[in-house]
């Protein structure tokens, strides 16, 4: 079954900190791996997708195979990235498999 | 562009009474999708429609929800009767389609915020 696990429901920490959001997910196969982000009063939208290999925002996701992870990691943390994040999984766009999401907190 | 629109943005209905959702996705996407969002958990899919046809609806419960997408673009959910389970948010999305790795990103509505009391 496909299933996308965040571990944490929040995570708090000051401006200029390091920020790593964990994400561990469960495919027999090689799934898409995407971060979403919904900022406060706003839609939920694309903030990076592995096959992209790109830095969105300063933040960066590496997809490792061998601990089915895919953890969304920023170097200094800005009071604008306060929000709620959400990893998921699809295969070839059929469903987008969500995890629970984790409230980012920068505190200045 | 405005996005994917969705409509209305709020509804509170009393347990029982009959409620519809109306999705306008971006224009061009093949591709609709409505998920379910509870509190505190990420969406989950409801129905996937590939144009007019829905080609995975195996999460909808039948016994009382319903959709159609009859022209391939805008899209309605309705819950009939509903219940207090069903309060949660309503999220359309749209893609533009296909198994190219390209073509997966999904674009998000605001949601229908639903309450029933």
């Amino acid at each position: 079954a496909q299933r996308v696990t965040q571990p944490e429901k929040l995570l708090s920490v000051f401006k200029g900190a390091p920020v790593e959001l964990k994400c561990n997910y469960s495919y027999s196969g090689s799934p898409e791996l995407f971060w979403y982000v919904q900022y406060s009063r706003q839609r939920l939208q694309l903030l990076l997708r592995h096959i992209s290999r790109e830095s969105i925002k300063g933040f960066t996701a590496d997809l490792n195979k061998g601990e089915t992870s895919f953890h969304l990691k920023k170097p200094f943390a800005q009071e604008e990235d306060s929000a709620m994040y959400y990893c998921a999984l699809t295969k070839y766009g059929n469903k987008l498999v969500f995890g629970a999401g984790t409230i980012l907190r920068v505190k200045s | 562009e405005a996005g994917v629109v969705q409509s209305p943005r709020y509804k509170i209905i009393e347990k029982k009474q009959p409620v519809a959702f109306w999705c306008n996705p971006i224009s061009g996407h093949n591709t609709l999708y409505w998920y379910r969002q509870n509190l505190g958990q990420g969406p989950e899919l409801l129905i996937r429609y590939e144009n007019e046809e829905a080609v995975d609806d195996s999460q909808l419960p039948k016994d009382r929800f319903s959709a159609e997408r009859l022209k391939g673009v805008d899209s309605t959910l309705k819950i009939q009767p509903a219940e207090l389970g069903d309060s949660a948010v309503y999220l359309c999305a749209s893609s533009s389609g296909g198994t190219g790795a390209g073509n997966t990103e999904a674009f998000f509505g605001q949601g229908t915020r639903l309450t029933v009391v």
